[in-house]
């Protein structure tokens, strides 16, 4: 499968704890962005990433919340002393190239915060 | 109609119909559209994309329509099958900026 890939695909966690996800892109994308996503809503912009560089991120990631992609292929988002409004889909997606070009997402992480 | 909280739009179908989904967005700068379709437990499938120089664009079975005068998409889907049974969202991105900004989705409901 040569898809965005990510693990785990669940994580149950008690609040408190620090919590990290891995995301794959596909082969050879350059950009690669997370979002978050509640039971009903759209996914939600979190952060993005061209090769290593991070050039933005929400004002929904708090400080708890760190993404990293050291060497410009898989990345991984990690989040500390979890809430329970942390609850929510986890999504990755990696495009081929700068701006305006489709975004192909990964299954995705699901996140409960006991 | 309008959704509140957790409910989304519903659109229910009779397959074989055509299916015609709306979307309003929010920035008149938008310069690039995309429409997912998301099953349960999965994540976002690309399904057709459209740039704002176009007002209509074909795929398979699907036609995004573009209205930039009052901010409006709509995906068109022919002769809809159970399996296109999904939550379907449009998203929008300006000046490249490469995040997607979502709407709010309806849920397509096709009935055998």
């Amino acid at each position: 499968d040569t898809g965005v890939s990510q693990d785990p695909r669940h994580k149950i966690t008690k609040r408190g704890q620090n919590v990290t996800f891995r995301c794959d892109p596909i082969s050879e994308h350059n950009r690669l962005y997370w979002y978050r996503q509640t039971l009903g809503q759209g996914p939600e912009f979190l952060t993005y990433f061209q090769n290593e560089a991070q050039l933005e991120k929400s004002r929904l990631l708090s400080d708890r919340f760190s993404a990293e992609r050291p060497k410009g292929s898989f990345s991984t988002l990690e989040i500390q002393r979890t809430e329970q409004g942390d609850s929510a889909m986890y999504l990755c997606a990696s495009s081929p190239r700068t701006g305006g070009s489709i975004q192909y997402f990964g299954a995705g992480t699901r996140l409960s915060v006991l | 109609g309008e959704s509140v909280g957790l409910h989304l739009p519903t659109l229910s179908v009779q397959e074989g119909d055509n299916s015609i989904i709306n979307c309003a967005y929010s920035n008149s700068a938008s310069d690039y559209f995309i429409w997912y379709k998301q099953e349960s437990g999965k994540g976002p499938q690309f399904i057709i994309d459209i740039r704002s120089n176009m007002d209509k664009r074909q795929g398979q079975r699907v036609t995004v329509l573009l209205n930039k005068t009052v901010k409006h998409l709509s995906l068109q889907i022919a002769a809809t099958q159970p399996g296109d049974s999904a939550v379907y969202f449009c998203a929008e991105t300006y000046n490249q900026g490469g995040k997607l900004i979502f709407g709010q989705g309806t849920e397509l409901s096709v009935k055998p």
